[in-house]
């Protein structure tokens, strides 16, 4: 099974701020990887798809970038309403999986 | 409006049964594949099950053999069959729609609200 490695666990960040999401995959999955966001009690929204590609009604302070191993999710400039946990997920191979998660807190 | 609802979950004994439902509208449902995802509390994201239009279907190994995933498409109807359920076993379950790229998988763009399964003696 592919893994993935997410990083930070967890991260405090003030409104206004730039922050940055890393996921490494165990093994090549070109650009097959996808970006949630999850709010407590809540089902996984996804923000972005194909490594880079907005899913449509998100905001455009949302971008993800990367392909093969090694990708990131940027948040350009936060907003009380995204605070919250974030998943990336490789879909490129069965059995599909998911990053630990990053926790995004206000500081 | 595009929309999946999960029902089925509770309280099941180790070792006991249990059967998922996801009722889907507002798309195409036999065009897409389909999977369950669960989220034990406090913790991660984990892929289940996955079921494909053509009706494969793909497990990781930590339910393989015990679960199983099936889909009517004239009812619009995802399931999840559950056995020899364990503790860790114990989680929201979610239904999320894949893609409708029939050589390709695809990210999970619609979710549905969850269902809680708790498995106690």
């Amino acid at each position: 099974a592919i893994r993935i490695t997410q990083s930070p666990s967890s991260l405090s960040a003030s409104t206004g701020d730039r922050v940055t999401i890393t996921c490494r995959a165990s093994q090549g999955i070109s650009s097959y990887l996808a970006w949630y966001q999850q709010k407590p009690g809540k089902a996984p929204k996804l923000l972005i798809y194909a490594a880079s590609t907005l899913q449509s009604g998100v905001p455009s302070r949302f971008s993800g970038s990367g392909s093969g191993t090694d990708f990131t999710l940027t948040i350009s400039c936060l907003q009380s309403e995204d605070f919250a946990t974030y998943y990336c997920q490789q879909y490129y191979s069965y059995p599909i999986t998911f990053g630990q998660g990053t926790r995004l807190e206000i500081k | 409006e595009v929309q999946l609802v999960e029902s089925g979950g509770g309280l099941v004994q180790p070792g006991g049964s249990l059967r998922l439902s996801c009722a889907a509208s507002g798309f195409t449902f036999s065009s897409y594949d389909m999977h369950w995802v669960r989220q034990a509390t406090g913790k991660g994201l984990e892929w289940v099950s996955a079921i494909g239009t053509a009706g494969d279907t793909y497990y990781p190994g930590s339910v393989k053999g015990r679960f199983t995933i099936s889909r009517e498409n004239a009812k619009n109807s995802l399931y999840l069959q559950m056995n020899s359920l364990r503790a860790g076993d114990t989680a929201v379950y979610y239904c999320a729609r894949g893609g409708d790229n029939w050589n390709d998988l695809d990210a999970f763009d619609i979710w549905g609200q969850g269902t809680m399964v708790t498995v106690s003696s």
